[in-house]
Parts: structure tokens; sequence; C-alpha cells
């Protein structure tokens, strides 16, 4: 197993265009969490799924974002109508049950830069 | 709510000089604490943890001990290398409802010099 990948690493894109990232969990992880992180700041949570259902959604989660993990396996965050505060790093990170489920697996995360 | 705050950087040392990043924490109940590092260029790494106090979570010379009494989760290292700059964050899970999610501190960026 790899660990956790995600794709694109870099998007550019205008304000006003939709981006949509993908983030491929390890693979015996059921539960799967998205953070955005900002230049000098700590990531901060944004949603977090157990196998397909989301369990948790931040206020930072505006109507813009939208996150699916249709079958328990990938995500996808998707953000409409971009801004240019929604650049950022977006990461991504996977945990199993049991005694090592505190233990978040990370990704190395999307770079978007809004123009 | 639940919080994290952690000593502010940047932190430049000399090889072998003894390091230690504060962090403290408030949280309802008893949450586990992470020390999480980012190498430049990649993704960040689980350091070490501690899940209830009086734990102390240790790995690759790095210390840090649940403290409940003064709500802290200090890391130290005796000797510290080149190849540990990084960026060092402290974080915790809560326990109840917030079931998944980690509250991050702000980052302390590490420097050491040959």
């Amino acid at each position: 197993d790899t660990g956790v990948s995600q794709d694109p690493r870099h998007k550019i894109t205008k304000r006003g265009q939709n981006v949509t990232f993908r983030c491929d969990p390890i693979s015996e992880h059921n539960r799967l969490y998205w953070y955005r992180q900002t230049l000098g700041q700590g990531p901060e949570f944004l949603t977090y799924f157990q196998n397909e259902a989301q369990l948790e959604k931040s206020r930072l989660l505006s109507d813009r974002f939208s996150a699916e993990r249709p079958k328990g396996s990938f995500s996808t965050l998707e953000i409409q109508r971009t801004e240019q505060g929604d650049s950022a790093m977006y990461l991504c990170a996977s945990s199993g049950t049991g005694g090592t489920g505190d233990e978040q697996f990370f990704g190395p995360g999307t770079r978007l830069t809004v123009l | 709510g639940d919080s994290v705050t952690q000593m502010e950087g940047p932190v430049t040392l000399s090889e072998e000089a003894f390091l230690t990043i504060n962090c403290t924490y408030t949280a309802t109940g008893y949450p586990s604490l992470f020390w999480y590092v980012q190498y430049p260029g990649e993704g960040l790494q689980l350091l070490l943890k501690a899940t209830k106090a009086d734990d102390k979570g240790s790995n690759k010379g790095f210390e840090a001990t649940y403290r409940k009494e003064t709500t802290s989760f200090h890391l130290e290292k005796g000797s510290v290398q080149v190849s540990d700059s990084a960026v060092y964050f402290c974080a915790l899970k809560g326990r109840g409802s917030t079931l998944g999610r980690l509250y991050f501190g702000r980052g302390t960026q590490l420097t050491v010099w040959p």
C-alpha cells in the first residue's frame, strides 16, 4: 500500500471556475477526512466520512463546497464558483477503526491557486 | 470549544541542542493528543501520540507527556539533528460528538544548523 494519494497535486484556476479534487485513502481504511491549510496555519477540518456516509461537516464548508464518497472508497471534493479566498492546500486523511483509529494518515495535498 | 495553542516559531537551533516546543490545549473530557511533522515538500506524518493522562508518546528521539493538570503536551528532544528541520504541529482529537476531526495548532517551524 502506497498510502493516501491525492490528485491533482497542483491546480491553478480562474475565479468563478469549478474545481474537483480526488482522494484515494489507504485501502482498508473506512474513515476519510478533508482539511484545508492556508499559509502559516495548521490544517482546519472540513468534513468526515465513515464509509460512504458524511457524518460531520465544518461550518467552513460553505454551500459552494461539496464532498462525496459514493462507494466508500475514494472521495471527491468540489468547489463551485471559486474565490480567491479558496486558495489553500487541501489535505485528505484516512484512518481505520479499532486500536489505530485515532491515527490519521495524510496525503500530500492538492495546492489550489485561484487567480 | 476544543482548541490547541502552540508555541510560535520559527525556532532555530544548532545541532545537538535541546528542543522544547510548547503546546497547550482546551478540551472537554479527555482528548487524544498528537504531534505531527511536515518535512519540506512532504505531507503530514504522525510523530507521536498519547491517549490518556500521564501517557508519554515517543518516536525518533522525540517525547511528549500528556499532562492533564497543566493541559499541556510539550514536545522535547534531547539532541536535535539537521534532519529534524521541519514544521511541527500539535493536535487533539476530542471525545463525544466530534468523532473524527483533529484540531491543529498553527505549527512551529524548526531549523537546525550544523
